[in-house]
């Protein structure tokens, strides 16, 4: 299996901050990554695709980088809306996994 | 518009088995991968399988020995079935749906599976 390492676990940003979170994957899998934000009692959304392809609707201030093993979602400006819980996942194998989230705290 | 409306037993005992059905609504069936993805209270999301329409299925193998996902094209429907579930299997379970590029596009709104003698 390939196993999906997050960092931080949580982080504490004001508003207008820029944020990164790292998601590093035991081995390669390319650019097969995609990235969901998850608010409270709500079910996860896409965020990111292809490991840097915004998903239509999604505002401009996510990013997405990397291929390989290491990949990063940055916010540029964080907004009051973001803070939330993000998860990377890989879809290259057959079993595709998670990361174990980073939740993104008010400062 | 795609919806996906889940819906199973949401209390079962020690040993039974879980079953969950995912109905798709305002979009193809064909040509997407559907999923069943889980989060036990306060944890991370667990991806346990998915089929595409094709037929190819895939499990998660931690799962795979207790997992069936089916497809009725017919109805626009996808199942879950896990046998012989213990108190870890406790969590929201979720359908979706997605492509080769864009994985879990849509979800379905989560259900609640507690397991308790």
């Amino acid at each position: 299996d390939i196993q999906m390492t997050q960092s931080p676990s949580t982080l504490s940003a004001f508003v207008g901050d820029r944020v990164t979170i790292t998601c590093r994957a035991s081995q390669s899998i390319n650019s097969w990554l995609a990235w969901f934000q998850q608010k409270p009692g709500k079910a996860p959304s896409l965020l990111i695709y292809k490991a840097s392809s915004l998903e239509s609707g999604v505002p401009s201030r996510f990013s997405g980088s990397g291929s390989g093993t290491e990949f990063t979602l940055t916010i540029s400006s964080l907004q009051p809306d973001d803070f939330a819980t993000y998860y990377c996942q890989q879809y290259k194998s057959y079993s595709r996994t998670f990361g174990q989230g980073t939740k993104v705290e008010i400062k | 518009q795609v919806q996906l409306q889940q819906w199973g037993a949401g209390l079962l005992k020690p040993s039974e088995a879980l079953s969950l059905t995912c109905a798709v609504s305002g979009g193809s069936f064909s040509g997407y991968y559907w999923s069943w993805i889980r989060q036990s209270p306060g944890k991370g999301l667990e991806w346990i399988g998915e089929i595409h329409h094709s037929g190819t299925i895939t499990y998660d193998p931690s799962l795979k020995s207790r997992v069936t996902i089916s497809v009725d094209t017919s109805k626009n429907q996808f199942s879950l079935k896990l046998s012989s579930v213990t108190a870890a299997d406790t969590a929201v379970y979720y359908c979706t749906r997605g492509g080769l590029q864009r994985p879990h596009v849509n979800w379905g709104q989560g259900t609640l599976v507690t397991v308790s003698s």
